[in-house]
């Protein structure tokens, strides 16, 4: 299977709380990323987190990390229509340099 | 400052014909990324350069797709008798470590397709 993987679409009314959600395999992973992509342009580092944490708050965002079952979320807090964009998940393994990326989720905020 | 910029922007090209991408990193970041981003697929790792070292070349789908990075700074993906299934975007990232760990900054990738 996938290394990492996540739903390929959400889709959410502007105002509302987005969750997206990424699973991965590798418990050796270290530090595990969200980045932001909007069309037509590069990936934005959002925010990251340290494997030995299971929350981490930066303004609108929320991480959460479920070592365990090596699930990762991310929660929006009053969604945007800028925030419309495709969201990767991203793992670093112990011992890699390469992040290994899910396929990214489409998140859609309608007005 | 100015971010990690990438040329063209967009390239057609013909099957068979050859193409160099070119990467400018942000200054003074050691590492370097080449990722290829199909349609409706992830990122896919191409190759890793970090200092001096010896890049990391164990992405790279065939012996068509070579890189170079000169005087530690930019980076040229070349890609030799291109085939449709090349047509992807590509993007480059630097690197820069901080007291944990080292954060990936993209530039805006180059839309490569292949006729």
């Amino acid at each position: 299977g996938e290394d990492v993987e996540q739903s390929l679409f959400l889709s959410v009314r502007e105002g509302d709380s987005s969750v997206i959600n990424c699973t991965y395999t590798d418990s050796s992973s270290t530090y595990l990323y969200w980045y932001k992509q909007e069309p037509g342009a590069g990936l934005q580092l959002l925010t990251y987190i340290f494997s030995n944490m299971d929350m981490k708050q930066d303004q609108r965002l929320t991480v959460l990390l479920n070592k365990k079952d090596k699930h990762l979320s991310l929660r929006i807090a009053d969604t945007q229509t800028g925030d419309s964009a495709i969201y990767f998940c991203a793992e670093k393994r112990s011992g890699y340099s390469t992040l290994t990326f899910g396929k990214g989720t489409m998140l859609l905020v309608s007005p | 400052g100015a971010g990690v910029s990438q040329s063209p922007s967009n390239k057609v090209t013909e099957k068979g014909k050859d193409v160099e991408l070119r990467c400018d990193p942000i200054s003074g970041h050691t590492a370097l990324y080449w990722y290829r981003q199909s349609l409706g697929q992830g990122l896919e790792f191409l190759i890793y350069f970090q200092g001096n070292s010896a890049p990391d070349k164990s992405g790279l789908p065939s012996d068509r797709f070579s890189a170079e990075r000169t005087g530690g700074s930019v980076s040229t993906l070349t890609i030799q008798r291109t085939q449709q299934e090349d047509s992807a975007v590509y993007l480059c990232a630097s690197g820069a470590r901080d007291k944990y760990q080292e954060t990936q900054y993209f530039g805006p990738g180059t839309r490569l397709l292949v006729l």
